[in-house]
């Protein structure tokens, strides 16, 4: 199984500022993907990290509020921009390697915006 | 519409009963996988087991077990002699074949406390 690492795993800011999440798989990975889990809530889908290519968004999210980047095929970033108190969440990030169809987590990062 | 649907919110238990989370999938595709995983207070997903939609055979883990029919596209997930260590909040999900993305769709998960 990939291990995944997240950094930072929780930061606390202000509104208005951007937050940079980074995201470290242990091993080359087909595909990277970012999800969503706001406080008491199942976990939403904002993208697919796609490498060397912009990324596939979902329904609701943008590219402009979630910019994401995927330089290579360990490492990705999620960027949580203008933010908000409604962006409070934690953001994790997961992988899948080639065909085995299992996607695997990191630890997340909890975000709080004041 | 691909839509997973958990619904028990919580349950709550003590220690060495058996307890069975629920999970019911709605999907058009044939070929597509479900998933089970754990999410434990400290927030990180731990995978629990992967099942494909032409495998409906059950399927045993220690205290773990899962039940898969697709005739009532169910995929149930039983703790066997329950453990305080279960209490955690678990999700059912749902892939669409990988050739389409193979994105994720989890249930609204279902919180499990085990009482001492």
């Amino acid at each position: 199984s990939a291990v995944i690492s997240q950094k930072p795993s929780r930061d606390i800011c202000q509104r208005g500022t951007s937050l940079t999440i980074q995201c470290q798989v242990d091993s080359q990975v087909t595909m990277m993907f970012w999800y969503r889990q706001q406080p008491g809530q199942s976990l939403t889908l904002i993208a697919t990290a796609n490498q060397g290519s912009e990324a596939t968004y979902e329904s609701g999210f943008v590219i402009d509020k979630f910019p994401i980047s995927r330089p290579n095929l360990t490492f990705s970033t999620l960027t949580v921009s203008n933010m908000s108190p409604e962006d409070s969440s934690i953001y994790l990030c997961s992988a899948r390697q080639g065909g085995s169809g299992t996607q695997y987590f990191g630890p997340g990062t909890r975000l709080t915006v004041l | 519409a691909q839509k997973v649907t958990q619904a028990q919110t919580e349950i709550s238990v003590v220690e060495k009963e058996d307890v069975t989370l629920d999970c019911v999938y709605e999907t058009r595709d044939t070929t597509y996988y479900l998933f089970w995983y754990k999410q434990p207070p400290s927030g990180e997903l731990v995978f629990l087991i992967r099942r494909n939609s032409f495998d409906e055979q059950n399927e045993i883990s220690g205290r773990y077990s899962w039940n898969f029919q697709k005739s009532t596209s169910s995929f149930n997930f039983t703790i066997t002699a329950s453990q305080v260590v279960d209490s955690a909040v678990y999700f059912c999900a749902l892939s669409e074949a990988y050739n389409q993305g193979g994105k994720l769709i989890f249930g609204q998960g279902t919180e499990l406390s085990v009482k001492p």
